[in-house]
């Protein structure tokens, strides 16, 4: 089973400023990695798809890079309603699909 | 517009069963794999079991296997979970999800609660 290990566990930000996430695999799943925000009571959305296409709808402040373990979110310039929890999730290698365990990006 | 709507959680004891629901429209569903994902109280999220369009493969996690079916029932446009033997640990909000191709899971339903206590 592929574990991917998300850092940081919280990130404190303003609005306004730089968001950098990571995600990082236990072996390689290429290119084959989302990204997902889910905001309290409310079901996850998908961000990116295949490391770094944005799904429909997704503005364009948010990007993602990386290919092989090691894996960047990253959120230009942060706006009040980007403030969620964010998780990577792969599909190389499955059963089982994995999630990372989160990151919670708050408003410092 | 996609829609998923589960339904059939709720307070179950230990060793005791329960039929998970969901009702999908707004999409062709034959064209897709769909999920079921969990997350418990607190915690992050956890892919439990999806099935083909047709119903032909079926796969999950290995701390549900023996326990849980996952079922559809494509003239109804329906996803199911049967659990059974549930456990404490079992007790999680669980989303119905839709899986695109190439993607990952692109629409997600609210979600229903399943709590397993005496």
């Amino acid at each position: 089973e592929i574990v991917l290990t998300q850092s940081p566990a919280t990130l404190s930000l303003s609005p306004g400023d730089r968001a950098t996430l990571s995600c990082r695999a236990s072996q390689s799943v290429g290119n084959y990695l989302a990204w997902y925000q889910q905001k309290p009571g409310q079901a996850p959305r998908l961000l990116i798809y295949d490391a770094s296409n944005r799904a429909t709808g997704i503005p364009a402040r948010f990007s993602g890079s990386g290919s092989g373990t090691d894996f960047t979110l990253t959120i230009s310039s942060l706006e009040p309603e980007d403030f969620a929890f964010y998780y990577c999730q792969q599909r190389a290698d499955w059963p089982p699909y994995t999630f990372g365990q989160g990151t919670k990006l708050e408003i410092k | 517009e996609v829609q998923l709507v589960e339904s059939g959680g709720g307070l179950v004891q230990p060793g005791g069963s329960l039929r998970l629901s969901c009702a999908a429209s707004g999409f062709t569903f034959t064209d897709y794999y769909m999920s079921w994902v969990r997350q418990a109280p607190g915690a992050g999220l956890e892919w439990v079991a999806n099935t083909h369009p047709y119903g032909s493969d079926k796969y999950n996690v290995d701390s549900v296997k023996g326990r849980f079916t996952i079922t559809r029932d494509n003239a109804k446009n329906a996803l199911y979970l049967q659990m059974n033997s549930l456990r404490p640990d079992d007790t999680a909000v669980y989303f119905c999800a839709r899986e695109r191709y190439g993607w990952g899971f692109d629409h997600w339903g609210r979600g229903t609660l399943v709590t397993v206590s005496s």
